[in-house]
């Protein structure tokens, strides 16, 4: 299985500022996604990153609030732009292998907004 | 609208039984199901995926089985193990996209 690394682990941020989240996966994969975490909540997708293309977003999600950018196989950021508290979350990225139904997770990013 | 749901309520159980888990949902034919293991400050781990054709499927202590008339998945672990205190999360899903519960705490005690 894959290993994926998320940056930041963890940061606190004042409302309307924007954070970036970097994905890294150790392997090339296909299929890269982003969900949220919220407290008590289970986890939402947000967004399926595609590889050399624009990514594909849930219902309720838009791409002025949460950009993403996939510039190759490995690796995959999630900006939450113009936080308000709302946005306090964990942030998950997976992957997955075309073919495959299986995702495997990173750690997450746990966020808090101001 | 799509629903999932499985218990809220935490499960507490003794080391050495079996614990069962339950996963129901509406309005949804997924082509199959998956369940998670996430502990504290830690993301998802996979360990089951059973297909809509399919009844039961086991891994070591593990046993899942699907009822798509009853719309619900069970998911039991057998001998159970402190170790093995966490939330269990189940997911359906049809093609790539995942559908996530809200998870159930299970904790083990000695």
């Amino acid at each position: 299985s894959a290993v994926i690394s998320q940056k930041p682990s963890r940061d606190i941020c004042q409302r309307g500022t924007s954070l970036t989240i970097q994905c890294q996966v150790d392997s090339q994969v296909t299929m890269m996604f982003w969900y949220r975490q919220q407290p008590g909540q289970s986890l939402t997708l947000i967004a399926t990153a595609n590889q050399g293309s624009e990514a594909t977003y849930e219902s309720g999600f838009v791409i002025d609030k949460f950009p993403i950018s996939r510039p190759n196989l490995t690796f995959s950021t999630l900006t939450v732009s113009n936080m308000s508290p709302e946005d306090s979350s964990i942030y998950l990225c997976s992957v997955a292998d075309r073919g495959e139904e299986t995702q495997y997770f990173g750690p997450g990013t746990r966020l808090l907004v101001l | 609208s799509q629903k999932i749901e499985q218990n809220s309520e935490a499960l507490n159980i003794q080391e050495g039984k079996t614990a069962t888990l339950t996963c129901n949902y509406t309005n949804y034919s997924p082509a199959y199901l998956q369940w998670y293991r996430q502990d504290p400050g830690r993301g998802p781990v996979f360990l089951l995926l059973i297909r809509e054709n399919e009844k039961e499927k086991r891994k070591e202590r593990l046993k899942v089985t699907f009822d798509t008339t009853l719309k619900q998945s069970l998911f039991h672990i057998t001998a159970s193990q402190p170790a093995d205190s966490a939330t269990y999360l189940c997911a359906l899903g049809t093609g790539y996209a995942l559908n996530f519960g809200k998870g159930t705490s299970l904790l083990v005690t000695p």
